[in-house]
């Protein structure tokens, strides 16, 4: 299994309130992904790394903020958390990217509960 | 709009005997597809790929098959355990896109019936 931790495994915040989630990995993994899972959606991706301090947005991006200021790390901020993000949320890291022939490998996920 | 579609949320089988998923897309761009298993409290994890150049890709007792003039892919598991009982995820992504992304389907829901 890849190396990829989150934390915290379960939040339950208030609507308004900042929240942060961290994404770990132990792969040198230069491309780092973050993905929320809906019912009705599957995942759909947020925002995404392409290394240190380069960023750029997902499918689903408003409202969310990340940052990656070393190699293992990845944050997902959400600056006031609104009830239409209570979600899992999933990291995800691959080695490569383009050609198609590299896979993104998943993190455990975070469920998230925003009231 | 949902670029990948699975129409199925969930199948039943008797162990033993083979399962199929299916997968539909719409875009025609997409050049890689994969699928993925998952456990309830645990993150997807990767199960098998096939390039848009192939038809079919096998790994064990998963083989998917891909007909890019439907724009349908489905994944067989043959024979079907307990074990494989999951929520299985097609996706798919292009090369023309500026990162690695997945779009992926809502998920099917597959029991096997010892």
């Amino acid at each position: 299994d890849a190396g990829i931790t989150q934390s915290p495994r379960h939040k339950v915040t208030e609507t308004g309130t900042p929240v942060t989630l961290r994404c770990h990995q132990t792969e040198n993994h230069r491309y780092m992904y973050w993905y929320r899972q809906d019912p009705g959606h599957g995942l759909r991706l947020i925002h995404y790394s392409y290394g240190v301090k380069d960023t750029d947005k997902g499918e689903v991006s408003d409202g969310y903020s990340v940052s990656r200021s070393k190699t293992e790390d990845f944050l997902l901020t959400l600056e006031s958390a609104t009830s239409s993000q209570t979600s899992v949320y999933f990291c995800a890291i691959s080695r490569q990217r383009g050609s198609g022939t590299d896979t993104q490998y998943f993190g455990p996920g975070t469920r998230l509960t925003v009231l | 709009d949902q670029q990948v579609k699975q129409n199925s949320p969930s199948l039943s089988v008797q162990e033993g005997r083979i399962s199929i998923l299916n997968c539909d897309y719409t875009n025609s761009m997409f050049d890689y597809f994969l699928w993925y298993k998952k456990y309830p409290a645990e993150g997807p994890t990767f199960l098998i790929s096939i390039s848009s150049i192939k038809d079919k890709n096998e790994d064990g007792r998963f083989t998917v098959f891909l007909n890019k003039s439907a724009k349908h892919l489905s994944l067989h598991i043959v024979p079907s355990q307990p074990g494989d009982s999951a929520v299985y995820f097609c996706a798919a992504s292009s090369d023309q896109t500026g990162a690695n992304n997945l779009f992926f389907g809502t998920g099917t829901r597959l029991t096997v019936i010892p």
